[in-house]
């Protein structure tokens, strides 16, 4: 699985944007660039994912490098809640099918402090 | 809609001990995966079930098990525990497609003694 790089830990105030950088040099064409995010004493969440272009949902935005190569995940208004561990995850969403959907390839993700 | 549910929430063995675990996954959901996280090697895929078959497996000893059921209910079960068995085990389910996102639940945190 290709792999992804993030840092360890980020800092934010309350309701300020936030943005969570991950690095992924070796992502493939049909590599898909998935995040999750634990809250403590709670199973991973799905956040967003995306391929190419920018990506919008109501708990994010994914903005992805016109290389591939990077994306950041973009909190735009921190809340105390949005503390947690985020996860940058590739996934193939082509050949997935032929081996398991259900298989993530986890790192150590980035550690978000909100500060009140 | 409700969510993943796992039971029990916590559990305390003894090692040589076996256990099993429950996952019921989102109504509709027929794959249905889990994972081990421990603080020191992370969140590790264990295996993933679709159709009651067992689709992929995580590089984890025999001891690990699992199956599924015909309404997409889940079990996995741990043989001959050993002390660093001890860890939160998650299950997660979704749609056998590509991109479909997973949905976990809040685990069962097992400790072994």
């Amino acid at each position: 699985d290709a792999k992804t790089t993030q840092p360890n830990s980020m800092e934010s105030n309350e309701e300020e944007p936030v943005h969570l950088p991950c690095n992924h040099s070796t992502i493939s064409g049909t590599d898909y660039i998935h995040w999750y995010r634990q809250l403590p004493s709670q199973g991973p969440e799905y956040v967003i994912h995306g391929l190419t272009s920018n990506v919008n949902n109501r708990m994010a935005s994914l903005a992805i490098a016109e290389d591939r190569k990077s994306s950041t995940l973009i909190l735009h208004r921190a809340t105390l809640r949005d503390a947690a561990v985020y996860y940058c995850i590739l996934r193939d969403g082509v050949n997935a099918g032929g081996t398991s959907y259900g298989k993530l390839t986890f790192g150590q993700g980035t550690i978000l402090t909100v500060h009140p | 809609k409700a969510g993943v549910t796992q039971t029990p929430r916590y559990l305390i063995k003894t090692r040589g001990q076996q256990v099993t675990l429950s996952c019921s996954p989102i109504s509709g959901h027929r794959s249905v995966s889990w994972y081990q996280q421990t603080p020191g090697q992370g969140l590790q895929f264990l295996f993933e079930y679709f159709s009651e078959t067992q689709r992929n497996k995580g590089n984890f000893p025999g001891r690990f098990s699992g199956r599924q059921f015909s309404n997409s209910r889940s079990e996995m079960n741990v043989s001959t525990l050993e002390l660093g068995d001890s860890a939160l085990y998650l299950c997660a389910s979704s749609f056998f497609q590509g991109n479909s996102p997973l949905h976990f639940g809040n685990g069962t945190r097992l400790t072994v003694t």
